[in-house]
């Protein structure tokens, strides 16, 4: 099992451009998130989905957008690159109330 | 709001060393606190888990405290590796909305 993985693992964006991360998962998960880790501050919650076709804000949803059409993937979009979204993000995955499974993060770069 | 706070935010050790890393969280209400390492450049991994009714849980060189009175948490590292060089990150679940709260880390280097 490959477990929780991310595409891509590295990206620099000119401010304006958009951009798509991709997580999938082979544990047949229902939920899935998104996270973006900054230096000195702990991992926030972007967006997250509780199964196929649904999605939910979490603490941090401003400038990003979600998709969720198949069960094993979780799409994270950027429609307008800004500086203050250079970050590395984290896709994770879980069965209800349990542990939560993470990828290896994207690191992304807004100039 | 609910709140984890972690100490120190870094700490060097030589190899074979003990130490400990703190959690306090503000957390309500509680529902388990779990310890998750994270190696450079890679995603965090879970070390163990700590409910309410639990005060101390071992997973092998990793000793995890909870005292649920005070909203404390410890981590213990006995004779430390290399490969224990990380950032321990102590994240807090609450029943309500099933959200999870992450401390910062600790920034964990060890020495030969």
């Amino acid at each position: 099992n490959a477990g929780v993985t991310q595409t891509p693992k590295f990206r620099v964006l000119k401010t304006g451009q958009s951009m798509t991360l991709l997580c999938a998962q082979d544990m047949n998960h229902e939920y899935m998130y998104w996270y973006r880790q900054d230096p000195g501050m702990g991992l926030r919650l972007i967006h997250y989905s509780v199964g196929e076709g649904t999605t939910a804000k979490g603490e941090v949803p401003d400038g990003y957008n979600v998709s969720r059409l198949k069960k094993q993937n979780f799409l994270l979009g950027l429609e307008s690159a800004a500086p203050s979204q250079t970050s590395v993000y984290f896709c994770a995955s879980s069965r209800p109330v349990n542990e939560q499974f993470f990828g290896p993060g994207t690191r992304l770069t807004v100039l | 709001k609910n709140q984890v706070e972690q100490s120190p935010q870094s700490l060097i050790i030589l190899e074979g060393k003990n130490c400990t890393l703190q959690c306090n969280y503000t957390v309500s209400p509680f529902s388990n606190l779990r310890w998750y390492k994270q190696d450079t450049g890679r995603g965090p991994v879970s070390l163990t888990i700590m409910t309410f009714s639990e005060n101390t849980k071992s997973n092998g060189r990793y000793t995890a405290t909870l005292d649920a009175d005070t909203k404390q948490s410890s981590l213990h590292i006995t004779a430390s590796q290399l490969s224990d060089s990380a950032s321990y990150i102590c994240v807090v679940r609450s029943n309500a909305g099933n959200m999870l709260t992450f401390g910062g880390g600790t920034r964990l280097m060890v020495k030969p």
